[in-house]
């Protein structure tokens, strides 16, 4: 069974860092992309970036460009999330998601960032 | 301003049918046939409900329905039941950016 398994919830000040991850289970991790999907509250959603666990290729969304950093350590199947600098605008919900040609094949289950001074 | 473009509302009455139309450009809607749809009940994870524009994984009842027409994709609802309503997204395979964009979401009340 595929499983996307992410980190729990976090409550950050603006300026500070976070990293969040996604493990994956039941699959070939470094055979398929996966990435980053973000919903502000009352908002929709939005695909932020994608990552090919199997040789590090990543692609983003150019809104998140310069503003997040994904990555990935195939040998711990596990995918991450990472800001340098927080911003209360960062406030969201995140989703992990096992894509194909656009497509989110399987979820995880969220992580709920709020950021707050 | 999300990248395809949906109604921020639709309704129907129990047993009607609806149709929500999620309409992109020549570089991804009209591009390919990756188009897919996911039903999203607040607090929950999204699900997928449609996929290669009109394919519906294991599970999903045969009341949806995706066809495409040009740079318009659509979902069709039939038959519809209470726990139907939810937020509904498109999403397209977009090749200026290698991989998808959403629409921005599709409230449905069921009347």
């Amino acid at each position: 069974e595929v499983q996307l398994v992410q980190s729990g919830a976090e409550v950050k000040k603006p300026g500070e860092s976070l990293k969040i991850s996604c493990k994956g289970s039941g699959y070939s991790f470094t055979g398929h992309w996966i990435g980053w999907v973000r919903q502000m509250p009352g908002k929709g959603l939005e695909w932020m970036g994608v990552i090919f666990p199997g040789d590090s290729n990543i692609r983003y969304m150019p809104s998140f460009q310069g503003q997040v950093t994904i990555s990935a350590d195939k040998s711990i199947s596990t995918a991450y999330l990472q800001w340098s600098s927080l911003k209360a605008s960062d406030t969201a919900m995140y989703y992990c998601a096992r894509e194909v040609w656009g497509a989110v094949e399987y979820w995880g289950q969220g992580t709920l960032v709020t950021v707050s001074s | 301003q999300s990248a395809l473009t949906q109604p921020r509302s639709v309704s129907g009455s129990p047993g009607q049918s609806v149709t929500i139309s999620c309409t992109g450009t020549s570089s991804d809607v009209g591009a390919y046939n990756y188009v897919s749809w996911y039903q999203h009940h607040p607090g929950k994870t999204p699900k997928l409900i449609i996929y290669g524009v009109t394919e519906r994984p294991s599970g999903v009842p045969d009341r949806f329905s995706g066809s495409k027409s040009g740079n318009t994709a659509s979902l069709t609802i039939s038959g519809l039941q209470s726990e139907d309503e939810a937020d509904y997204y498109c999403c397209s395979y977009a090749g200026h950016y290698s991989f998808g964009v959403f629409g921005g979401g599709t409230k449905l009340t069921v009347l």
